[in-house]
């Protein structure tokens, strides 16, 4: 698993409430990913990390934010939660190197009622 | 948009058989191109990978055939067993930091 660990696993909350989910690994990598997982599409990327304080958007990142103020954590934040925000949401590190791996965490069942 | 077009949705075969997932891009900023395999309540976890300037890489059972004109690749799992029913996700990777994931094909393996 890479040393990676998300938390909560799981969070059922209420829509319009803020949200905060973690990703934490402990091997110094540096690119973290934010990915949500739903039927009928696959897994598509939110926001990721290429270092301390550096992150870019991804395909989906409307109503997501994230920060990485230190190298093992990365945290994904919805700022007002929706129904359309209910997923499985996966972290997932990145090493370089003979093959471009990603080594994704447990996952967080996140349902806003 | 789905920038990778994966199919079928599902899949079952006979233990020894060759299922065989096919995907599809149009980006040509697309570079690296991994099958993922995820079983239920687990993260997906890298399987086999190839870049756009090989045709066929094998590993194991596990063989992707690289077409780059059509931009199409496959996977193809040789003897299928029961253990390898499991969700598979193609992607690839644009030129870059980004990957882009197929919807995903739900395996199963009738022993």
């Amino acid at each position: 698993d890479a040393g990676i660990t998300q938390s909560p696993r799981h969070k059922v909350t209420e829509t319009g409430t803020p949200v905060t989910l973690r990703c934490h690994q402990t091997e110094n990598h540096r690119y973290m990913y934010w990915y949500r997982q739903d039927p009928g599409h696959g897994l598509r990327l939110i926001h990721y990390s290429y270092g301390v304080k550096d992150t870019d958007k991804g395909e989906v990142s409307d109503g997501y934010s994230v920060s990485r103020s230190k190298t093992e954590d990365f945290l994904l934040t919805l700022e007002s939660a929706t129904s359309s925000q209910t997923s499985v949401y996966f972290c997932a590190i990145r090493q370089r190197g003979a093959t471009d791996t990603q080594y994704f965490g447990p996952g967080t069942r996140l349902t806003v009622l | 948009q789905q920038q990778v077009k994966q199919s079928p949705q599902s899949l079952i075969v006979q233990k020894g058989g060759i299922p065989i997932i096919n995907c599809a891009y149009e980006n040509t900023a697309f570079d690296y191109f991994p099958w993922y395999q995820q079983f239920p309540g687990k993260g997906p976890a890298l399987l086999i990978a190839i870049r756009p300037d090989v045709s066929e890489k094998k590993e194991g059972r596990f063989t992707i055939s690289f077409n780059k004109s059509a931009k199409q690749f496959s996977l193809h799992i040789m003897d299928s067993q029961p253990g390898d029913s499991a969700t598979y996700f193609c992607a690839a990777r644009r030129t870059g930091n980004q990957f882009y994931f197929g919807t995903g094909t739900s395996l199963t393996v009738i022993p």
